[in-house]
């Protein structure tokens, strides 16, 4: 039973031109989390949603944007992809617990590619 | 068999044989860790998960130690099976209550019959 569900598993993209990815959870974990992870490199979190809270990290670049419609909902999208933004983004979830970090599950990806 | 994550990103066990898996984490502020293991073409798995007041937690053929005072961070294996053999990933949460993670450098586990 798939919990966090992504896609398409497989995105390409012409280079400058937007894209979005999607992202569900069967879970309801209020916090939901965005990663870019390039081949053979460990996941980078570009932000999070704490319920409709928006957190950036301050090195995600501004052409990368994300949507939370609902609690089950989360959008990526790339503005103008280039090159370098090709790379597997992983959604995950957790659980806000007033007892501290949760573990986050995480999807199985959406392999994006620009050509 | 034995790995420092950050640099040995490989290890290469015998099936059956135990595995140990390191990690030197950076932030003193860290008070939640987290192994996550990933296969091939797929999102990361939790293993297991230990907090900054405990040095040591058990799971299923899995112990995580935690060693506060050098910032260091292993994941042992018992028993390797050719199933245990894909990247794994430490993750810290920079003392962070929201949820954020910020993984290490991967390790590679082989597992050859």
């Amino acid at each position: 039973d798939a919990m966090v569900i992504q896609n398409p598993r497989y995105q390409v993209t012409q280079f400058g031109k937007p894209v979005t990815l999607s992202c569900s959870q069967t879970l309801n974990h209020n916090v939901m989390y965005w990663y870019q992870q390039k081949s053979s490199q460990a996941p980078k979190l570009l932000f999070h949603y704490y319920d409709k809270d928006f957190n950036n990290e301050a090195d995600t670049p501004d052409n990368f944007q994300s949507r939370r419609p609902n609690t089950s909902f989360c959008f990526l999208d790339i503005r103008s992809p280039g090159l370098g933004d090709a790379a597997m983004y992983l959604c995950a979830t957790s659980r806000d617990s007033a007892g501290g970090n949760q573990p986050q599950h995480f999807g199985d990806g959406t392999r994006l590619s620009i050509l | 068999g034995e790995s420092v994550g950050l640099h040995l990103p490989t290890l290469s066990v015998q099936e059956g044989d135990n595995s140990i898996i390191n990690c030197a984490y950076s932030n003193s502020a860290s008070d939640y860790f987290i192994w996550y293991k990933q296969e091939s073409g797929k999102g990361p798995q939790f293993i297991i998960d230990i907090r900054s007041n405990m040095d040591k937690r058990q799971g299923q053929r899995v112990t995580v130690l935690l060693n506060k005072t050098v910032k260091h961070l292993s994941l042992q294996i018992a028993a390797t099976q050719p199933g245990d053999s894909a990247v794994y990933f430490c993750a810290e949460n920079l003392g962070s209550t929201l949820g954020r993670l910020y993984f290490g450098r991967g390790t590679q586990l082989t597992v050859w019959p």
